[in-house]
C-alpha cells in the first residue's frame, strides 16, 4: 500500500533557529495535512491544502508557520523561529478527498 | 466546537478477551470517523473509517459502530492478542469545517499474555 513518508525522523534545533518539515504524500492525493502531537497531549490540526492554497488553519498556525508544495512530490513545513513550546511530533497526511486520510511516521522536533 | 472524548483512558485486559473501546462527540454533524492505531512514538496508522451515512464497518477481528443521533462510536477489538497492545485514537471529520480531523485523547491498551 503507498505510504506518506516524512523527513528527517528527528530533529533537535536551538530555540530561534527556522526548521523545515519535509513531506512526500500519496502520489495520487490532492489534499495535504500537518497535525502535531505534544508529548501526553491530544493530536492537534494545524494546517490543511488543496489546489496549492491554503484552505483551514488552526489558531495554532500562526505567522511563524508556512507550507509550501515547492514541487510535485514534496509538501514541506517551516517554522521560522522556533520555541520551546514547539517542541512536538508533526505528522503529516493526505488524502485523494474527504476521505481516509493517511498519516506519515512522523517528525520528533524537540527545541533545546 | 467539535469535542471528542475517549472513555476509558487506559484499559488492561487478559489475552483473549474482547475490547471494548468508546468514543463520543459533541455535534453529530459529521462527515466520517476514523479510528487509528498509535504505538508508542510512532505514527498514526488507519484501522478503519466510517462514513456518516453508516452504522458500521467490520475487518478482519475489529468492528467500529456508529450512532450519529447519540454521538457515539465504539471499537470492538475480538480476542485480544498481545500485539493489540497500543493507543487507540478516534477522530472524527465535521462538514462545516472542512477536511480536518479532530481528535480524542486516545484509549491505551495493554494486553497481558
Amino acid at each position: 500500500e503507498p505510504e506518506v513518508t516524512q523527513t528527517p525522523s528527528h530533529q533537535v534545533t536551538q530555540m530561534g533557529q527556522e526548521v523545515i518539515l519535509r513531506c512526500v504524500p500519496i502520489s495520487n492525493h490532492l489534499y495535504f495535512y500537518w497535525y502535531r502531537q505534544i508529548l501526553g497531549q491530544k493530536v492537534e490540526f494545524l494546517v490543511s491544502f488543496y489546489n496549492n492554497e491554503i484552505s483551514e488553519k488552526s489558531e495554532i498556525f500562526d505567522d511563524q508557520f508556512s507550507v509550501e508544495r515547492p514541487d510535485g512530490s514534496n509538501f514541506t513545513l517551516k517554522i521560522r523561529s522556533t520555541k520551546l513550546e514547539d517542541s512536538a511530533m508533526y505528522f503529516c497526511a493526505s488524502s485523494e478527498a474527504l476521505t481516509k486520510q493517511y498519516f506519515g511516521p512522523g517528525t520528533r522536533l524537540t527545541v533545546t | 466546537k467539535q469535542e471528542v472524548t475517549q472513555i476509558p483512558a487506559a484499559l488492561s485486559v487478559p489475552e483473549g478477551e474482547n475490547l471494548v473501546l468508546n468514543c463520543s462527540f459533541t455535534d453529530s454533524a459529521i462527515y466520517n470517523l476514523q479510528w487509528f492505531r498509535q504505538d508508542p512514538g510512532k505514527g498514526l496508522t488507519s484501522l478503519l473509517l466510517i462514513q456518516s451515512s453508516q452504522r458500521e464497518q467490520t475487518s478482519g477481528r475489529l468492528n467500529a459502530s456508529l450512532d450519529k443521533s447519540s454521538g457515539r462510536s465504539t471499537l470492538y477489538i475480538a480476542a485480544s492478542q498481545p500485539g493489540d497492545s497500543a493507543t487507540y485514537l478516534c477522530a472524527v471529520q465535521i462538514k462545516a469545517a472542512g477536511n480536518k480531523l479532530t481528535f480524542g485523547g486516545g484509549t491505551r491498551v495493554l494486553v497481558k499474555p
